[in-house]
């Protein structure tokens, strides 16, 4: 049974920090994971989406690296901004299973002060 | 703009009173899943339409159903909410649940048993 992890819980820093969130998983056999914003009380919004054959991926101030072998990514924000205060999610898309089943992590809840 | 909406955004129901929860998309995608989402926990997936093909997730309560009329119409129906129905329910869409493929989310109905 696959299981994700998110490591911290809860991350609370300064603006103008390069920070870093990361996402464990027990089971490497996955097609792609994806990191996802939530904003407090709201839906999911994707980030990155990064193929089981990729190493990582870029948009703008975030950059999503994968090592599928040891069952690892990490999500990097560069130069946080007050703005990207949310929990950030990751998930992977499970092998041998239909249409994209998803399996999430608790999140990281991330607080960027003033 | 296309996108996934939910209605309502708040449901408060009573104990064991049915209650409907409304998911639409303009996207014209295939496929279409409800998650639940308890407080700080990794939305979990109850069941997922493709096209017209309902396909229930193991652990889904029986309490739990779904109807998806038409491409753009999908709803969870909760027949007996108990206290522990109470989560944030989230709707989602993606084209043909490819493996590249982004799924996109609505907002959620937060719903209250009491």
């Amino acid at each position: 049974k696959q299981e994700v992890t998110q490591i911290p819980a809860a991350l609370s820093v300064p603006e103008g920090e390069n920070l870093v969130l990361n996402c464990s998983f027990t089971d490497s056999a996955i097609y792609n994971l994806q990191w996802f914003r939530q904003d407090p009380g709201k839906g999911l919004t994707s980030l990155l989406l990064i193929q089981s054959s990729q190493r990582e991926q870029t948009s703008g101030r975030l950059n999503a690296s994968l090592d599928k072998s040891s069952g690892r990514s990490t999500l990097y924000i560069a130069a946080s901004q007050p703005g990207d205060s949310a929990t950030y999610l990751c998930a992977v898309r499970r092998m041998n299973t239909g249409f994209q089943k998803l399996v999430f992590g608790t999140g990281t809840r991330l607080l960027v002060s003033p | 703009d296309a996108m996934v909406i939910q209605n309502p955004r708040y449901q408060v129901t009573q104990f064991g009173k049915p209650v409907t929860l409304s998911c639409s998309q303009t996207l014209n995608h295939n496929v279409m899943y409800w998650y639940q989402q308890k407080s700080s926990q990794a939305p979990k997936l109850l069941f997922h339409y493709y096209d017209k093909d309902f396909n229930n997730e193991a652990d889904t309560p029986d309490n739990f159903q779904s109807r998806r009329p038409n491409t753009s119409f999908c709803f969870l129906d909760i027949r007996s909410p108990g206290l522990g129905d109470a989560a944030m329910y989230l709707c989602a869409t993606s084209a043909s649940g490819g493996s590249g493929e982004t799924q996109y989310f609505g907002p959620g109905t937060r719903l209250l048993v009491l």
